[in-house]
């Protein structure tokens, strides 16, 4: 079965940029979105179509995608972006079939 | 604004069956398809099945095939998950979630906040 493959955690200070990769074989054909997870609560989306940032996610929050590999970028990591963060894609066998990355949790402090 | 409320879970034996259930409003339900995601306590996120927008097409993920069944109810702007044989390795908080469609695949983009389901005798 497909995978989509994270770092398991990934630790930052304040101010500094947080970088979360996602490596998956079907990603140069379909397009990856992110998810933040706080303690507790309901995922939220961050970045879709590998690089779109829905209304309401602030600017600091970027994403990329250059062959096998989408990446997630925090610039200026503020404390309350503590989460476990999950990339998300289809599988090559069609569009509909989805799949979560492993998850990286994000400490900053 | 887009709601959607997750029913239904609870403490259920194994074998046994739930049906769950998600309220959506805010957007116009007929017209998008809906997911459903889950989540074991401390794991990571599970997707589960999806369901287009007419109810025609229904997709699985393998562990889900033959045992799940999602369903959708447009006059009603509700979707169900019927979860049945249920495994210790079921219990998971149960999310469903609204979908967008990026053009290379579906996506779950608004989410509810899940209803628990937890198997156990």
């Amino acid at each position: 079965s497909y995978e989509l493959t994270q770092p398991p955690s990934v630790s930052v200070s304040p101010g500094q940029t947080a970088r979360i990769t996602c490596s998956g074989d079907a990603l140069p054909q379909k397009h990856a979105s992110w998810y933040q997870q706080k303690s507790g609560q309901a995922p939220v989306l961050v970045i879709y179509e590998d690089s779109k940032r829905p209304s309401g996610i602030p600017e600091r929050f970027s994403g990329s995608s250059s062959g096998t590999l989408a990446t997630l970028t925090i610039s200026g990591a503020q404390v309350e972006d503590e989460a476990d963060y999950y990339c998300y894609s289809t599988d090559s066998s069609g569009d509909h079939r989805g799949v979560f990355g492993t998850g990286t949790e994000v400490t900053v402090l | 604004q887009v709601q959607l409320v997750e029913s239904g879970g609870g403490v259920v034996q194994p074998g046994r069956s739930l049906r769950l259930s998600c309220a959506g409003s805010g957007f116009s339900f007929s017209g998008y398809d809906m997911h459903w995601v889950r989540q074991a306590p401390g794991k990571g996120l599970e997707w589960v099945s999806i369901i287009s927008y007419d109810g025609a097409q229904t997709y699985y993920t393998d562990s889900a095939k033959g045992r799940f069944t999602i369903s959708r109810d447009n006059s009603k702007n509700t979707v169900f998950l019927l979860v049945s044989s249920l495994r210790p390795e079921d219990t998971a908080v149960y999310y469903c979630a609204r979908d967008y469609y990026d053009g290379s695949g579906h996506n779950p983009d608004y989410w509810g906040r899940g209803t628990l389901v937890t198997v156990s005798s």
